[in-house]
């Protein structure tokens, strides 16, 4: 069983809502990270927080809001979001550099589909 | 430069027979090279990883074979068995105070035909 839990498993919203993924690991990791997969394809970096702290943003449309309330929990915030968006989100936590092995721990995932 | 290209994107083996996945990347700062096996409907796991200090790596079945100076990698899995049937993806990072910032190849689909 992973270690870093998703909820929900699916989710089907409308253009014009408004939902939530969220996130929970307690691995004590002070990295977490939110990756999309499409179909066939490999997942791709979105964000990264580094000790609650947002240090990497690759570029994502402001329809993506992450939040990082506490070291355990990552929040993804959907709004207006478009058909393309549709995909695997999927979380991830790590150790931070100085006493990384670089592992990354990825959760199964919230299957999201935009009508 | 952050490229990791990755090869066959597909390949069947029989049971007991050896798989073999290429990578090549080009960026000479990463310093982290790991493979991650995804079936269907779950996250990636990670499986196995390498440093570019060291040329060779083996758990198990599984063995990284790396080569610093050509910039590539592979993945050899021995006695391949159906339950190794899944999607595996190389990748690449440089890891940086900031967390690891992973480059994921394409992909290849392994089927092991029992």
């Amino acid at each position: 069983d992973t270690e870093v839990t998703q909820t929900p498993k699916h989710l089907v919203m409308g253009m014009t809502n408004k939902k939530s993924l969220k996130c929970e690991q307690h691995m004590g990791h002070r990295a977490m990270y939110w990756y999309k997969q499409k179909a066939k394809k490999p997942p791709e970096l979105m964000f990264v927080y580094s000790y609650e702290k947002l240090s990497i943003n690759e570029s994502v449309p402001s329809r993506f809001s992450p939040e990082c309330p506490n070291s355990s929990l990552l929040n993804l915030h959907l709004h207006a979001l478009q058909p393309e968006d549709s995909a695997l989100y999927l979380c991830a936590s790590s150790q931070p550099t100085r006493r990384a092995t670089g592992e990354l721990f990825f959760g199964e995932g919230s299957r999201l589909t935009v009508l | 430069q952050q490229q990791v290209k990755q090869s066959p994107q597909s390949l069947i083996v029989q049971k007991g027979g050896i798989s073999i996945i290429n990578c090549a990347y080009e960026n000479t700062a990463f310093d982290y090279f790991p493979w991650y096996q995804q079936f269907p409907g779950k996250g990636p796991a990670l499986l196995i990883a390498i440093r570019p200090d060291v040329s060779e790596k083996k758990e198990g079945r599984f063995t990284i074979s790396f080569n610093k100076s050509a910039k590539q990698f592979s993945l050899h899995i021995m006695d391949s068995q159906p339950g190794d049937s899944a999607t595996y993806f190389c990748a690449a990072s440089r890891l940086v105070t900031s967390g690891s910032r992973l480059t994921f190849g394409e992909g290849t689909q392994l089927t092991v035909n029992p």
